[in-house]
């Protein structure tokens, strides 16, 4: 596609479901990155994967949350047992190469948990 | 380091305007940052960036300044415009390949 694409767009939750959200990145593009934005918030980093090499996992907050990237394209996060503060924008991004050749964003999916 | 930090979260200038948006980082040994811009609703799009073997880089409208002594990094709009109303974040590379956000400053054009 033209961009990055995440879906859903908006999601919302009952505490303690499984969500999967979805990133399509730029094809083509090796490197895929997710980050969190709480409101008002700045970017928190979560996973990066890159090529077939292992994925930089040092951002995810629990191990509620995983991430898996499939034929090197299409990445899915996946948060187990949901809790309200997981409540936030999940940003998906991809790259060329890696970071330093511009990262595109999505959309975003917005999770509310209630 | 860890943070990537701006020193004033909300910014006002009137439309036709010079404005300046600043950003410390902390970790000396970074080599890549980026400025990014946020509308309501959207994904962070890509604005200009700068590697530490320069001091200064200029787009269209926009211009970033890194000053490595003192770890400081702005970025300096000329002319402002309606459609600059937004979220700035800047990121610096940390590691290998992870990119650090800061909070963001809140950059509003007053007609």
């Amino acid at each position: 596609g033209a961009g990055v694409s995440q879906s859903p767009s908006n999601k919302v939750t009952e505490k303690g479901k499984d969500v999967e959200l979805r990133c399509d990145p730029i094809s083509g593009h090796t490197a895929l990155y997710w980050y969190r934005q709480s409101l008002g918030q700045g970017l928190e980093f979560l996973i990066y994967f890159q090529g077939n090499s292992a994925p930089d996992k040092s951002g995810l907050p629990s191990d509620r949350f995983s991430a898996e990237r499939t034929g090197g394209s299409v990445s899915t996060l996946t948060i187990q047992r949901t809790q309200q503060e997981d409540s936030a924008v999940y940003l998906c991004a991809s790259s060329l190469w890696g970071i330093d050749t511009e990262a595109f964003f999505g959309q975003g999916t917005r999770l509310t948990v209630v | 380091g860890e943070s990537v930090g701006l020193h004033l979260p909300t910014l006002s200038v009137q439309e036709g305007d010079n404005s300046i948006i600043n950003c410390a980082y902390s970790n000396s040994a970074s080599d890549y940052f980026i400025w990014y811009k946020q509308e309501s609703g959207k994904g962070p799009q890509f604005i200009i960036d700068i590697r530490s073997n320069m001091d200064k880089r200029q787009g269209q409208r926009v211009t970033v300044l890194l000053n490595k002594t003192v770890k400081h990094l702005s970025l300096q709009i000329a002319a402002t415009q309606p459609g600059d109303s937004a979220v700035y974040f800047c990121a610096e590379k940390k590691g290998a390949q992870k990119l650090v956000f800061g909070q963001g400053t809140r950059l509003t054009i007053n007609p």
